[in-house]
Order: structure tokens, then sequence, then C-alpha cells
């Protein structure tokens, strides 16, 4: 069993649209969780960031959290053109600096 | 604001070259690693350092190796370039805990 799961995509949706982008993983001593976004030919940006289980809010972006699953999930709403990149999960443990990622899941808002 | 700077966004190198990629942060992070990005693969770590002048092997570390003389700067040397390694190469510096901030990526080709 791979440490991160995320489904590839792609994922295609309308402007306005609500949009679930999931990871589950294995490995219990996970306990901060990050999203990023990665425009074409340029670096992962960080998104997201949130330490244990539960949701945090920033503007259109709601990350979840759900330890006893181990699951986790970004919502974007009111989805724009401009959110069209790939979305990658990634993960750590308390005092392992290593970051486990996701493959990524490439994500088309169209107008 | 943060900084990751990777000294090229492009280059072609020939095989059998020597191969320096350099990247700085100005953060003051203690923990700063090398990715490569291929399609379909995802991101896989190749070093990664966690205090001067030390490092650690990632999941593919076979053909590169890598020296962190200062605090700030981090560098990847592909000792004899091979085809196999054109890729898009991701310098991210992070504090324990997990927000790593990644640089805009230099896109290698071995010719």
């Amino acid at each position: 069993q791979k440490e991160v799961e995320q489904d590839p995509g792609p994922l295609s949706v309308p402007e306005g649209a609500i949009v679930s982008l999931n990871c589950t993983y294995s490995n219990s001593a996970f306990q901060y969780f990050m999203w990023y976004r990665q425009y074409s030919r340029k670096g992962p940006e960080l998104l997201m960031y949130t330490y244990s289980s539960g949701n945090k809010e920033d503007g259109r972006f709601t990350a979840q959290v759900d330890k006893s699953s181990k699951y986790i999930s970004l919502f974007i709403r009111d989805s724009q053109p401009s959110d069209s990149a790939t979305y990658l999960c990634a993960m750590t443990g308390g005092s392992n600096y290593k970051l486990t990622f996701g493959k990524g899941t490439l994500l088309t808002v169209n107008p | 604001d943060v900084k990751v700077t990777q000294s090229s966004r492009y280059l072609v190198k020939r095989t059998g070259e020597k191969v320096f990629l350099e990247c700085v942060q100005d953060m003051d992070h203690e923990n700063m690693f090398w990715y490569r990005q291929d399609p379909g693969l995802g991101l896989r770590l190749i070093y990664f350092s966690y205090d001067v002048k030390m490092k650690e092997k990632g999941d593919i570390p076979e053909g590169y190796s890598v020296s962190r003389e200062k605090k700030e700067r981090f560098s990847l040397i592909l000792e004899s370039a091979s085809t196999n390694q054109t890729s898009m190469y991701l310098c991210a510096s992070s504090l324990v805990g997990g927000q790593a901030f990644f640089g805009q990526g230099t896109r290698l080709t071995v010719v």
C-alpha cells in the first residue's frame, strides 16, 4: 500500500463549481498536512497548512483532516479558471521533517 | 515574503558533463531538500539536509551528490549527467513541522 494515495484526475469542472480534492494515507504518525498548488512549469506553492484533525478555511479554500479515517480534503468554492493547476497533498510526522507527497490531481476550470 | 531561489530556470547539458544546480533560501530554515518531478511519478526526494554540512539520502540518490556549506545554500551535483536525468528539479526549504517552500524549478535537459 502506498503511503499517500491521490487520484490523478484529470478533473474538469465549470466555472463557479465546488471542487473537492482528496488524499488518503496509511501512516498514522502523520500530523501535519499541506496542500500545494502547482501551475504548469512552475514550482509548487503552499496553499493550506493544517495540524492534526479539523478544518481550516482561507478565502475560497477549506482544508479538512480526518485522522481517524486517514483522509484529507481540499474544497474550492466558486472555482475560477485561474484555479486550473495541479494540486498536491503532502504530509509529515512530528519530528520527521520529510514530506510525503501525493502524485497530484490535475484540475481544469472551464469558463 | 518567503523566498527560495534556484539559479537557473532552464539548462541544457551534454551527457557526461558535471552539472551544478544551486538553491538559496532567505528564511533561515534548517531543512533543505532537492526533488525531481517527472510525469506520472510525482515528486521524488533526492537528498535533504537538516543542518549545515549535514545531508541524508532520499529515495533516489544514485548519480547525485549535494553540498551545504552555508545554511542558506544547498547545491545539487550531477556527477556525470545522463539522459535519464532529464527532469524538473525542485529545491525546497522548511522548518520542522513541514511547511516547505519551493523554488521555481530548474528544467534540465541532458542531450
